[in-house]
């Protein structure tokens, strides 16, 4: 089976731009988590959806967005980049809420300039 | 205080060297512990985890955790060039939705 699959896998916007990423999850899994992961930190939690409605939140601004589709593919968006949004964006997979496992996709590295 | 404490290293270590990272934690809710390899510019892979207090081992890996101490440790047996890698600890409650990561520890095993 696929693992985790996100896109793109890199990413270069400007200050004050939008950007949408998008993660498909593993077949079967039903639960899509967001995570922020700067340079040197661990991923930070930012959104958990679970059967298309919103599970969890992190503590991000309004800025930050995501959904979940009916095949359980997700996009995060971010709205008016600041510079601190460079970071590896990871997106987790897991069979049901509150699973101990999550499986992580590759990531996208967004750079803001 | 953050809710996971946990070294950032860097650690390196002679090929062949018991290696053991570990992390705190405040949050007496936590009940699943993990353990994730991150190589560098890739995803968190998910190495073991556990839900009870003592030791889970898998290959040249042991999980250990101890409640009581809000302590959890990740012990590499027999260490390889190929585990240089940075390590993440991460805990969840069994009622959240939120998964706590470390900082992670940066390894590096030596030939």
């Amino acid at each position: 089976d696929a693992g985790v699959t996100q896109s793109p896998t890199h990413l270069i916007k400007t200050r004050g731009q939008q950007v949408t990423l998008r993660c498909s999850p593993i077949s079967g899994h039903k639960s899509v988590s967001w995570y922020q992961q700067v340079l040197g930190q661990g991923p930070q939690f930012i959104f958990q959806y679970y059967e298309k409605e919103e599970r969890g939140r992190g503590n991000f601004p309004d800025r930050f967005s995501a959904r979940q589709f009916p095949n359980y593919s997700s996009e995060l968006n971010v709205n008016a980049l600041l510079l601190g949004d460079s970071a590896l964006y990871l997106c987790a997979s897991s069979r049901r809420l509150g699973e101990e496992t999550q499986y992580f996709g590759p990531g996208t590295r967004l750079l803001v300039l | 205080q953050k809710e996971v404490e946990q070294d950032p290293g860097p650690l390196s270590v002679p090929e062949g060297a018991i290696v053991s990272l570990n992390c705190t934690y405040s949050n007496s809710a936590f009940q699943y512990f993990m353990w994730y390899r991150q190589y560098s510019r890739k995803g968190p892979e998910l190495l073991m985890y556990t839900y009870s207090s003592g030791n889970k081992e898998d290959g040249r890996f042991t999980a250990q955790v101890d409640k009581s101490s809000k302590y959890i440790s990740l012990f590499i047996r027999d260490s390889q060039p190929s585990d240089s890698a940075t390590y993440l600890c991460a805990m969840i409650s069994n009622t959240g939705n939120q998964f706590y990561f470390g900082t992670g520890t940066s390894l590096t095993v030596i030939p």
